[in-house]
């Protein structure tokens, strides 16, 4: 089966950092995503890791670890706007689809 | 415009009536995919297709059906049969061998 999980939810001041983790356990593993989505909104892409390590993209950098079955979203200098629900998935191999985390909804206060 | 759209944004439906949800795309893209999401639960996937004329069912395909007869669009239909059907539901697509999803704007759909 397939699991994933992340903190239901988080908090944070502006200008802050926030970790946010996911666990996951999968049968065969090809890939995680991190999405962000904005209440009533479509979910949009944030970050894609699939080795080992820590990739970066401006305030958002993403982690994974394979052997941990662990990841993390990091997101710096925190504004206003991005508070919003993160969303992990996970994409096994050899399926054309991918698995869910429930989110992490963030609240960023001023 | 390219992309992918979904209609409409919002829906309502009686008790016992089908509806049917709209998904179309001008990106040329292979997969296409039907997600429900409920408050407090994570995105499950209903249907999916990643070639014309075929489909698998999802995590939670009961009551729900769908059809794949052109590359552009891939229907909804939700049946009398699912007995919760009030949630919001997302739309994606993707290519071959690319593992990200482009979503569409939602539809929400509520029973009245």
């Amino acid at each position: 089966g397939q699991n994933i999980d992340q903190p239901t939810e988080m908090t944070a001041t502006e200008g802050a950092i926030v970790q946010i983790n996911c666990t996951y356990q999968t049968s065969g593993f090809n890939g995680l995503f991190w999405y962000q989505q904005h209440a009533g909104e479509a979910p949009t892409f944030l970050s894609y890791n699939v080795l080992d390590g820590l990739e970066e993209k401006g305030r958002f950098s993403s982690f994974l670890s394979r052997s941990k079955g662990y990841s993390y979203l990091l997101l710096k200098e925190l504004q206003m706007k991005d508070s919003a629900s993160y969303l992990c998935a996970v994409r096994p191999p050899d399926l054309g689809r991918l698995y869910f985390g429930r989110g992490t909804q963030l609240t960023v206060w001023p | 415009d390219g992309g992918i759209t979904q209609s409409p944004k919002y829906l309502f439906r009686k008790e016992g009536q089908n509806v049917t949800l709209s998904c179309e795309q001008n990106l040329n893209h292979d997969a296409m995919y039907w997600y429900r999401q409920d408050p407090g639960q994570g995105l499950r996937l209903i249907y999916y297709s990643q070639i014309v004329n075929d489909f698998q069912k999802g995590d939670i395909a009961e009551g729900y059906s769908v059809s794949r007869e052109k590359k552009e669009s891939f229907p909804l239909t939700v049946t009398s049969a699912q007995k919760n059907p009030t949630a919001f539901y997302l739309c994606a697509i993707s290519r071959q061998g690319d593992y990200g999803y482009t979503f569409g704007s939602g539809t929400r759909l509520t029973v009245v």
